[in-house]
């Protein structure tokens, strides 16, 4: 079976650093992404990892151990906007993504 | 550029009635569209996938008599949810794939939240 894991929620502080946690047992591994979902939005591209280590993108950075299994996203200074969910997805075939149920970020001032 | 629109934002019908939702690239041509549905406070679950001018494939646990998906250019695939059900209600979100792009670069529309009666 697939299998992806994340925390439901986490509460950060604006300003602060917060590090989203994510492994995966997929039947297939051609890349691992992050996506930005707001309430009743569509999910937005945040990263996209296929090798193994940090990728950085601005405020926010995502890493990727393959062995392990295991990624993180990393979001720094935070802002109240960033208040969103956080989706993991494994690209399992050519055009397969499989998503986790994705993490709900609170940012409190 | 690469945005994909959805039609309409929201839907309320009532129970046994069908629901057509249309999901467009308005700025690339998409080889493969995906249609999602997601339950409240859970992720996108995939339903199907389709491309352009073939039959979709359907995920297992996917009625495809109920979900009928039509792809029949290369800007526009249409879901139509078959004599619906309150349990049908949830956001359902397509996502578009052109040529261009890295592997698994999909374009997702802005969803469409039907509730049934």
């Amino acid at each position: 079976g697939q299998n992806i894991d994340q925390p439901t929620e986490m509460t950060a502080t604006e300003g602060a650093i917060v590090q989203i946690n994510c492994t995966y047992q997929t039947s297939g591994f051609n890349g691992l992404f992050w996506y930005q979902q707001h309430a009743g939005e569509a999910p937005t591209f945040l990263s996209y990892n296929v090798l193994d280590g940090l990728e950085e993108k601005g405020r926010f950075s995502s890493f990727l151990s393959r062995s392990k299994g295991y990624s993180y996203l990393l979001l720094k200074e935070l802002q109240m906007k960033d208040s969103a969910s956080y989706l993991c997805a494994v690209l399992t075939g050519a055009n397969n993504l499989f998503f986790g149920t994705g993490t709900r970020l609170t940012v409190i001032p | 550029g690469a945005v994909v629109s959805q039609h309409p934002s929201r839907v309320i019908c009532k129970s046994g009635t069908s629901v057509k939702i249309e999901c467009r690239s308005l700025d690339f041509q998409a080889t493969t569209m995906f249609w999602y549905r997601q339950f409240p406070k859970k992720s996108l679950m995939l339903m199907a996938t389709s491309n352009e001018g073939s039959k979709a494939t359907y995920e297992q646990g996917v009625e495809k008599d109920k979900f009928l998906i039509n792809h029949a250019s290369l800007t526009l695939s249409t879901l139509t949810v078959t004599s619906a059900h309150p349990e049908d209600s949830s956001f359902y979100i397509c996502s578009a794939k052109g040529l261009a792009g890295g592997p698994g670069t999909q374009y997702f529309g802005p969803g469409t939240r039907l509730t049934v009666l």
